[in-house]
């Protein structure tokens, strides 16, 4: 079975830039794979970052990006803030209208 | 605007039939290239994506879960139904309809299903 893989957790400091990844527990995530990124916090239900690889959804500030990172997608937050501390998922389209998401990275701003 | 809520017994008990609704609103089911996922969510785990209808009605369920999945939708009543068979304890999570097909763009508030004697 497929396993979507992330880092556990992940610690930036306030204004730094940190890149979270998206991995394949055999084979490489590639743009056919259209991943996408969502932000929770603890209560909350995800909310749309990236999708498409690289795409922004609606009302996300542009420093967050998504890209292809050699064999992973990935996530990278620009200037980082307080409140994004928060957990990111990711999924892949694996083919035949079915997803995969990873176990999500805990990102701690300090 | 787009809303997406669940609704659903909070409490089952195990083997029993789950039966989960999402009623959206602000777009219609039968609109093509859409569609909607249900995704759970056990207490401080990951996300777990479980079953998608699209607007033709085609159907895909995870496939771990497929025995114990049937997702349906009444474009009509703009709702899509998830039923989920013999309940265990380790389906205790929280529930999510999500709409979309490549991305996600909407997802509704979540309801959190007990299982327990």
């Amino acid at each position: 079975q497929t396993v979507v893989t992330q880092e556990p957790s992940f610690s930036v400091s306030p204004g730094g830039t940190v890149t979270l990844t998206c991995g394949l527990s055999s084979g490489s995530v590639s743009t056919s794979y259209y991943p996408s990124w969502y932000q929770q916090t603890p209560g909350q239900a995800p909310r749309t970052l990236i999708y498409s690889t690289n795409t922004r959804s609606s009302g996300v500030p542009d420093r967050f990006s998504g890209s292809i990172l050699g064999n992973k997608a990935a996530l990278t937050i620009t200037g980082a803030q307080a409140d994004d501390e928060s957990t990111y998922f990711c999924v892949l389209y694996m083919g035949s209208a079915s997803w995969v998401f990873g176990g999500g990275t805990k990102l701690t701003v300090l | 605007q787009v809303t997406l809520k669940e609704s659903g017994p909070v409490l089952v008990k195990p083997t029993e039939t789950l039966t989960l609704t999402c009623t959206v609103s602000g777009f219609s089911l039968s609109k093509p290239r859409m569609g909607v996922s249900w995704i759970r969510q056990p207490p401080g785990k990951a996300l777990e994506w479980l079953a998608h209808i699209f607007s033709n009605d085609e159907k895909s369920y995870n496939t771990s879960l497929k025995s114990r999945l049937t997702i349906s939708k009444d474009a009509s009543k703009s709702q899509v139904v998830l039923t989920m068979t013999n309940v265990d304890p380790v389906d205790t999570a929280t529930y999510y309809c999500a709409r979309g097909w490549l991305v996600y763009d909407s997802w509704g508030q979540g309801i959190l299903v007990t299982v327990s004697s």
